[in-house]
């Protein structure tokens, strides 16, 4: 059974610009969750998105946007990059949404902002 | 606020020492505990999920606690070989502002070194 995918891998934006990352959980999985990585503030909760629904928000701008399709696929947008965005972007999957549920990781965006 | 904290932050250990990791949580009120591997530039691997009513799990040579009243869980490597050398991350789920689904609150995590 295929993993958490997220793509792309590695992106270089400027400052100002936008993007969008995308995230395909477990085939079967329902919920996804959002997480930002840094060496300064650790990991931490963006959104959590069931059954095409966001669940849960975390503590982040408004620049910072997500949304979920019918198949389970979602998709994170930044927009107006600062320096400080620079993270690995990590989505996380669950089968049922439910407070018991196990998180499964991707790999990750990696997203460098100049 | 939950806050959840790691100790010790670094550890290097030869080959075949038997190691635990510690974790602590301030609110005792979390569905689950779940604890992580990260190896450098990679996401995260599940290692133990330990619901809220268990008291540990065990996997291979790997085995976690939990004490939900006093707010500390343990990883217990047995016997750790240098393929374990990576950070190993605690979390914690719990509800978040009327959110029965919760989020998970990460510690900072322990890096673990083990040399041949």
């Amino acid at each position: 059974k295929a993993g958490v995918t997220q793509t792309p891998r590695y992106l270089i934006k400027t400052r100002g610009q936008q993007v969008t990352l995308s995230c395909s959980p477990i085939s079967g999985h329902r919920s996804v969750s959002w997480y930002q990585q840094t060496p300064g503030q650790g990991l931490q909760f963006l959104f959590e998105y069931f059954s095409e629904t966001q669940r849960n928000k975390g503590n982040f701008p408004g620049r910072f946007s997500g949304r979920q399709f019918s198949n389970s696929r979602s998709e994170m947008n930044v927009s107006t990059l600062e320096l400080g965005d620079s993270a690995l972007y990590l989505c996380a999957s669950s089968l049922a949404g439910t407070s018991g549920s196990e998180q499964y990781f991707g790999p990750g965006t990696r997203l460098t902002v100049t | 606020k939950q806050e959840v904290t790691q100790i010790p932050a670094a550890l290097s250990v030869p080959e075949g020492e038997n190691l635990v990791l510690n974790c602590s949580f301030t609110d005792s009120a979390i569905y689950n505990l779940q604890w992580f591997r990260q190896d450098p530039g990679k996401g995260l691997t599940s290692l133990l999920l330990i619901q809220s009513s268990q008291r540990e799990q065990t996997s291979g040579r790997l085995n976690a606690s939990l004490d939900k009243s006093s707010g500390r869980s343990t990883l217990y490597i047995a016997a750790s070989q240098p393929g374990d050398s990576a950070t190993y991350l605690c979390a914690v789920r719990r509800g978040d502002r009327g959110s029965t689904l919760g989020r998970l609150y990460f510690g900072r995590g322990t890096q673990l070194t083990v040399w041949p």
